[in-house]
């Protein structure tokens, strides 16, 4: 089985400083990896993933996470932050086989002060 | 862009009422997928569909759930008898192959049930 740690509920910075959103896996096998982001009312959107290869991934938005097989971590990072960037924010993991599913933290809202 | 796309966007319904939320995966997609996210909560997984079949259910997809692919371009998830505790945002998501990994989400149906 597979599972996704998510410590905390909500994180808060101040627009322009670094936006830093944990996560932790636990996974028997080697995972693929996701961070997804979800603007009030809207759905799930795709913010990166790591599937093999390159251990640091860059997505959109200015965001990137690392792959940390040694520390079971794919930590989020976006070095300055947006007001846009204000959203609730789901690390993901699934095993990558052919029937596979995602199974999601708990989620972080990131708020952006002014 | 291809986008998956659910109706309706929002419905209310009095408990132990059938609901049957509606969903268009992306067109070339063979993979799709069932969640549900109650108020404050994680995304959850409910169920996944591969040619025509139920390839896994979580243990929130009881009797009362049901998945369709009527017409080859619509996916179904059908609640029978509709209980408060399934007011949730139900988010359908659809994956092309076996080893692309990332699920590509609607925008949810939000279900209230009186």
């Amino acid at each position: 089985a597979q599972s996704v740690t998510q410590l905390g509920s909500h994180v808060s910075v101040s627009e322009g400083a670094l936006v830093l959103l944990r996560c932790n896996y636990s996974s028997s096998v080697p995972p693929y990896l996701f961070w997804y982001v979800q603007y009030p009312n809207q759905g799930l959107q795709l913010l990166l993933k790591y599937t093999t290869g390159a251990t640091l991934v860059k997505g959109i938005n200015g965001f990137e996470a690392e792959f940390k097989k040694s520390e079971t971590s794919f930590h989020l990072t976006k070095p300055s932050a947006h007001m846009s960037d204000a959203a609730e924010y789901f690390c993901a993991v699934s095993d990558g086989g052919a029937n596979s599913k995602l199974t999601f933290g708990k989620g972080i809202t990131l708020s952006v002060r002014p | 862009e291809p986008e998956v796309t659910q109706t309706p966007s929002h419905q209310v319904t009095q408990m132990g009422q059938e609901v049957i939320l509606r969903c268009v995966p992306i067109s070339n997609h063979l993979y799709f997928y069932w969640y549900r996210q109650i108020l404050g909560q994680k995304v959850e997984f409910l169920v996944s569909f591969y040619n025509n079949e139920i390839s896994e259910k979580s243990e929130i997809f009881d009797d009362q759930f049901s998945v369709e692919r009527p017409d080859g371009s619509n996916f179904t998830l059908k609640i029978r008898s509709t209980k408060l505790e399934d007011s949730a945002m139900y988010f359908c998501a659809s994956r092309r192959g076996p080893n692309t990994g990332e699920l590509f989400f609607g925008e949810g149906s939000r279900l209230t049930v009186l």
